[in-house]
């Protein structure tokens, strides 16, 4: 079955960078984009951008272009997403599209929280 | 691009329908079909309840149905439930391979 592992909670300065892992499980990694995702407390999703692994390429969101980063090692089948300067603690998802051509996101990870606190 | 609208919250008792609105652009949800919904417990990630307007993945019960006319869709929950009670997000294609994803909508069950 089709499994995304994301990295443990984190705590971090502000202004500090904060890098999260996704790890994914029970499909051709390659074949599906993975979009990341942030929710800050008591908000709603904002879409930060995707990534294919079989290309390695991406696509950001507007207002996270410059300071967001997404790669892929494909030889352990996980992405990751750099965030510098974040002064904003929040919920990270990671979530893979349904089907190799759908833009709807069928599978999610558990979330990772990024506290930002000095 | 700016998100697409969602009421903040609805609310229904329980055999009651609720409908849910998400209203975009004619440059996002208005041009494109791919308009999605998700489902959100508090303290858990979301899930896909509709994709590509109107349709349900394996294992969605079919009291939840979705609709779009011009620049807004909508969600439906019929027969309205206790587990029904969780936050609704609304997503949209946008062209340019991004998406865009409303504010949320509270659905409380009375």
């Amino acid at each position: 079955q089709v499994q995304l592992v994301q990295s443990g909670a984190e705590v971090k300065k502000p202004g500090a960078s904060v890098k999260v892992s996704c790890k994914a499980s029970g499909y051709a990694f390659t074949a599906y984009h993975i979009h990341w995702l942030r929710q800050a407390p008591g908000q709603g999703l904002e879409w930060m951008g995707w990534i294919y692994p079989n290309s390695g390429g991406t696509k950001y969101a507007q207002t996270f272009q410059g300071r967001v980063t997404m790669t892929r090692d494909t030889s352990i089948s996980t992405v990751y997403m750099e965030l510098s300067s974040s002064d904003d603690t929040a919920m990270y998802y990671c979530a893979r599209v349904s089907t190799v051509d759908s833009r709807d996101l069928g599978y999610w990870g558990q979330g990772t929280l990024v506290t930002v606190s000095s | 691009q700016s998100a697409l609208t969602q009421p903040p919250s609805a609310s229904g008792s329980p055999g009651q329908s609720v409908t849910i609105s998400c209203t975009g652009t004619s440059s996002d949800l208005g041009l494109y079909n791919s308009v999605s919904w998700y489902q959100q417990h508090p303290g858990k990630a979301p899930k896909l309840i509709i994709y590509e307007v109107n349709r349900r993945p394996s294992g969605v019960p079919d009291r939840f149905s979705g609709s779009k006319s011009g620049n807004a869709a909508s969600l439906t929950i019929s027969g309205l439930q206790a587990e029904d009670e969780a936050d609704y997000y609304c997503s949209s294609y946008a062209g340019s391979s991004t998406l865009v994803f409303g504010g949320g909508t509270k659905v409380t069950v009375l």
